[in-house]
């Protein structure tokens, strides 16, 4: 039961560069989410998607582009990293259900310098 | 909109202690709640979670009702061990989409 896996789990990139992070989920959920988190603030919502080819901006979304091609993958790409993208980012999944058990991948850690 | 406050940390208790972590929260409809705990350098695993008032979520001696009437989802356990260090999430979701609102977060430190 490989659930969701992240990668790279570790990205040290130079401001300005082009960085994407992977997400594969084996579930088959229909949600897929990306979530950043910052000391002080949470997790806070970058993009969602409802399926394959739907998705849609959360609450922090400049700077980030995202697609779903494929129900079990759903990659997150900073198009000119900054360093205030610096974070640890992870991803999640759901069923569609509403209340449904919300599943996280490990997380994966961003450093821009 | 939806917003989910918590008491801040770090809270350190010893082993045994009785455990409480408030959480209060602001929604539009009808929220289901969850608490979510993060160990050190690893992912959010649920907790446990209730969808309507009145609910108990329980689980590894973790407790939370939600309480309509206070807006409230505080997370007990009657005595912590050491290995119950980590942070706590508090979260919601409303209607569809399944989109967590998170506070931010309870880092709680358990020791000899």
């Amino acid at each position: 039961d490989a659930g969701i896996t992240q990668s790279p789990r570790y990205k040290i990139t130079e401001t300005g560069r082009q960085v994407t992070l992977m997400c594969h989920q084996t579930w088959s959920h229909s949600y897929m989410f990306w979530y950043r988190q910052d000391l002080g603030h949470g997790l806070r919502l970058i993009y969602y998607s409802a399926a394959a080819d739907i998705t849609d901006k959360g609450e922090v979304p400049d700077g980030y582009v995202v697609s779903r091609s494929k129900t079990e993958n759903f990659p997150l790409t900073l198009e000119s990293a900054t360093r205030s993208q610096t974070s640890v980012y992870f991803c999640a999944s759901s069923e569609w259900s509403s209340g449904n058990t919300i599943y996280f991948g490990e997380g994966s850690w961003l450093t821009v310098v | 909109g939806n917003s989910v406050t918590q008491m801040e940390g770090p809270v350190t208790l010893s082993e045994e202690a009785f455990l409480t972590i408030n959480c209060t929260y602001t929604a539009t409809g009808y929220p289901s709640l969850f608490w979510y705990v993060q160990y050190p350098g690893e992912g959010l695993q649920l907790l446990l979670k209730a969808t309507k008032a009145d609910d108990k979520g329980s689980n590894k001696g973790f407790e939370a009702t939600y309480r309509k009437e206070t807006t409230s989802f505080h997370l007990e356990k009657g005595s912590v061990q050491v290995s119950d260090s980590a942070v706590y999430f508090c979260a919601l979701t409303t209607g569809g989409g399944n989109k967590l609102t998170f506070g931010t977060g309870t880092q709680l430190k358990v020791e000899l």
